[in-house]
């Protein structure tokens, strides 16, 4: 199975700085096949980031994704105090479907 | 409007049997698939296992084949999870989410959480 390692595993940055998330696939991921969603305390994941790089109806332009192979990027270009959550990327193009441990964003 | 409505929370003892339920609106339900996702206290996302509703073809990740069932009833737009015997290991959030054509997750239940405690 793929494995999906996520960093940092906590982000500490103020409202308005820059985030950047990584995942990192133990072997190539078909960038077709990657995506990222977000959770908040005691709410569903909600999907932000589909095929590495295009973003899911109503999200922001401000939530961006990138890479391709086996190294993936989320970035959060300027930080609103509403995407202060976890984020998880997953892959979905090989069986079994897996996602990485998450990377808590918070406020600093 | 794709909504994805689950059932309320349940408590039960070892060794019980359990289904929960998804109930998908707003979209034709028998020809997108259903996935279920487990979320244990604390920690990040597993993926269970998936249903085609159209057909009931069924996919399961190895770490939870023959733990447990997924169906689909499209008569009546709902998927379940079941399991024949609870295992207090099985306490989690389990959220129900709609399959895209291209298999990411586009829409999610609000989530069922399932406590086994003797």
């Amino acid at each position: 199975e793929i494995v999906l390692t996520q960093s940092p595993g906590t982000l500490s940055l103020s409202p308005g700085e820059r985030a950047t998330l990584s995942c990192r696939a133990s072997q190539s991921v078909d960038s077709s096949y990657l995506a990222w969603y977000q959770q908040k305390p005691g709410q569903a994941p909600r999907l932000l980031i589909y095929g590495s790089s295009r973003r899911a109806t109503g999200i922001p332009d401000r939530f961006s994704g990138s890479g391709s192979g086996t190294d993936f990027t989320l970035t959060i270009s300027r930080l609103e105090s509403e995407d202060f959550a976890v984020y998880y990327c997953q892959q979905y193009g090989i069986s079994p479907w897996t996602f990485g441990q998450g990377t808590k964003v918070e406020i600093k | 409007e794709v909504q994805l409505v689950q059932s309320g929370e349940e408590v039960k003892k070892p060794g019980e049997s359990l289904k929960i339920s998804c109930k998908g609106s707003g979209y034709r339900f028998s020809t997108y698939w259903i996935g279920w996702v487990r979320q244990m206290p604390g920690k990040g996302l597993e993926w269970v296992a998936f249903v085609y509703p159209g057909d009931s073809d069924t996919r399961y990740s190895p770490s939870f084949q023959g733990q447990v069932t997924v169906s689909a009833d499209m008569s009546v737009g709902t998927a379940y999870l079941q399991w024949s015997s609870l295992k207090a290991s099985d306490t989690a959030m389990y959220y129900c989410a709609r399959l895209s054509g291209d298999a990411y997750m586009d829409y999610w239940g609000q989530g069922t959480l399932v406590t086994v405690s003797s």
